[in-house]
């Protein structure tokens, strides 16, 4: 089964708009954390959002929020006033339980094309 | 702060050679994590070394080996290459701890002709 599922292989948005990027995950584990990572065509990977599995609230950072919902195990990716810039894929990660501090594990990805 | 640097950037291999890729996590991280990105298989962990030791290891034949030196720097391998192997091989630096980032170079892209 899959641990990460990113359902939107592409998006589209208009310039200034906001965006949500789906993900839902699969764990058994009660602590886990999870990541957004967005990858421009230049290949590397930058560093987004992270939340932690006992984190109360959703974490923010910028024009990005994530919206996380345990109960569906959800954690989706809000991109607020979306620039051509933002074109790019993104990528849902999730680390489970505590001693597994470099190893992710990643969905297939949502490309993201911003339209002026 | 410098980020994590990555080397070589591009290299072409042919069948059956070895490559070596190196990896410079940022000053201060003892967790440097190892990932192969492909097309058809996306992103796959392949080890990480913390502290000179072997932390966690994905699933890939032992080709397929690492180290890290004192100063945290991290060396990958790859032997007796086959063509699957073309791929973008990121390297993560990160502190080790169970809720840190994880910070990402900018990969080594191999070709294996």
């Amino acid at each position: 089964a899959q641990k990460i599922t990113q359902t939107q292989p592409g998006m589209f948005v208009q310039e200034k708009e906001a965006v949500t990027l789906d993900c839902t995950y699969d764990t058994s584990d009660p602590s886990y954390g999870l990541f957004w990572y967005k990858q421009p065509s230049s290949g590397e990977m930058i560093f987004l959002i992270y939340q932690g599995s006992y984190d109360q609230q959703n974490a923010t950072e910028g024009r990005y929020s994530l919206n996380f919902q345990k109960a569906r195990k959800s954690a989706n990716l809000v991109i607020s006033a979306s620039q051509l810039g933002d074109s790019a894929m993104y990528f849902c990660a999730m680390r489970e339980g505590q001693n597994q501090g470099g190893k992710l594990i990643f969905g297939q990805g949502t490309e993201l094309s911003v339209k002026p | 702060k410098a980020g994590v640097t990555q080397t070589p950037r591009y290299l072409i291999k042919t069948r059956g050679q070895q490559v070596t890729l190196s990896c410079s996590p940022i000053s201060g991280h003892r967790s440097v994590s190892w990932y192969q990105q492909t097309p058809g298989q996306g992103l796959q962990f392949l080890f990480e070394y913390f502290s000179e030791t072997q932390r966690n290891k994905g699933n890939f034949p032992g080709r397929f080996s690492g180290r890290q030196f004192s100063n945290s720097r991290s060396e990958m391998n790859v032997s007796t290459l086959e063509l699957g192997d073309s791929a973008l091989y990121l390297c993560a630096s990160s502190a080790g701890y169970a809720t840190g980032e994880l910070f990402f170079g900018e990969g080594s892209r191999l070709t294996v002709l």
